[in-house]
C-alpha cells in the first residue's frame, strides 16, 4: 500500500530551537517525496523535493531509503516557519498522496 | 511559479442545490488537473484527476455521480457538486502541473470552502 505518514500533529517549539518534523511512507518502487507548506490563509506551496538535495529557508530533508523516512528539519526555528507542513509521494499519473500534516508552532 | 486560480474562493449553498468550482492555469496549458478535499487541520485527499478532452478518474469511495468534473479546455476544469448535502461541507483544491515536465512542482489553487446549509 501507498501511504504517508506523519505521527506529529502539533509541534511546538520556541524560536531558535532545532526542529524536525517526521515522516515515514510505504511506497514498493523509488518513491518521489515532497514537502509541502500551507501558511495561513495562505495556499500549499512546495517547501522541496528530495531529487533536489537543496535547502529552502533553512530546512533539509534526507531521504533514508532504509528506514523509509524523509524527515524535514531545521536547526533554528523562527517564528515565520509556524505553519502547517505536509509531507507527499508521488504516485503514477502525477498525484500526489500526502501525510496527515504536522503544525509546527514556533513560540518567541 | 506558475499560477492556479480557484473561483470562488468561498460558498454557501442550501441542501439539496448543485454548485460549481472553477479551476484554472493561468499561464500555462494543463492537460491534468487534481481535485482534492481537505478537512479541517486534516491531510488533503486526493479526489480525481480531471483529464483535458476525456472521463476524470476517480479515486476509490469517491462517487462520480455526486462530484461531476469537467476539463473542457486545457486552462479550466469544474467541480460541480450536486445535491449538495451538509456533509459534503469542506474545503475544496485543485492543482496543475505544467505539461511536459514531469519533475516540476504542482501549483494549487487557493482552495475553496465549501458550506451546506
Amino acid at each position: 500500500a501507498q501511504r504517508v505518514t506523519q505521527p506529529e500533529k502539533l509541534l511546538s517549539v520556541f524560536k531558535g530551537a532545532p526542529v524536525e518534523l517526521k515522516c515515514n511512507y510505504s511506497y514498493s518502487g523509488s518513491p518521489e517525496l515532497f514537502w509541502y507548506v500551507q501558511y495561513s490563509r495562505q495556499r500549499l506551496q512546495l517547501l522541496l523535493r528530495h531529487i533536489s538535495r537543496e535547502s529552502i529557508k533553512g530546512f533539509t530533508a534526507d531521504l533514508n531509503k532504509g528506514e523509509t523516512s524523509f524527515h524535514l528539519k531545521k536547526p533554528f526555528a523562527q517564528e515565520e516557519d509556524s505553519a502547517m507542513y505536509y509531507c507527499a509521494l508521488k504516485r503514477q499519473g502525477g498525484k500526489l498522496i500526502f501525510g496527515q500534516g504536522t503544525e509546527l508552532s514556533v513560540k518567541p | 511559479g506558475a499560477v492556479v486560480s480557484q473561483h470562488p474562493s468561498r460558498v454557501i449553498c442550501k441542501s439539496g442545490t448543485s454548485v460549481k468550482i472553477e479551476c484554472r492555469s493561468l499561464d500555462f496549458q494543463a492537460t491534468t488537473m487534481f481535485w482534492y478535499r481537505q478537512f479541517p487541520k486534516q491531510s488533503l485527499m486526493l479526489m480525481a484527476t480531471s483529464n483535458e478532452g476525456s472521463k476524470a478518474t476517480y479515486e476509490q469511495g469517491v462517487e462520480k455521480d455526486k462530484f461531476l468534473i469537467n476539463h473542457a479546455s486545457l486552462t479550466l476544469s469544474t467541480l460541480t457538486v450536486t445535491s449538495a448535502h451538509p456533509e459534503d461541507s469542506s474545503f475544496y483544491i485543485c492543482s496543475a502541473r505544467p505539461p511536459g515536465q514531469a519533475n516540476t512542482e504542482a501549483f494549487f489553487g487557493q482552495g475553496t470552502r465549501l458550506t451546506v446549509v
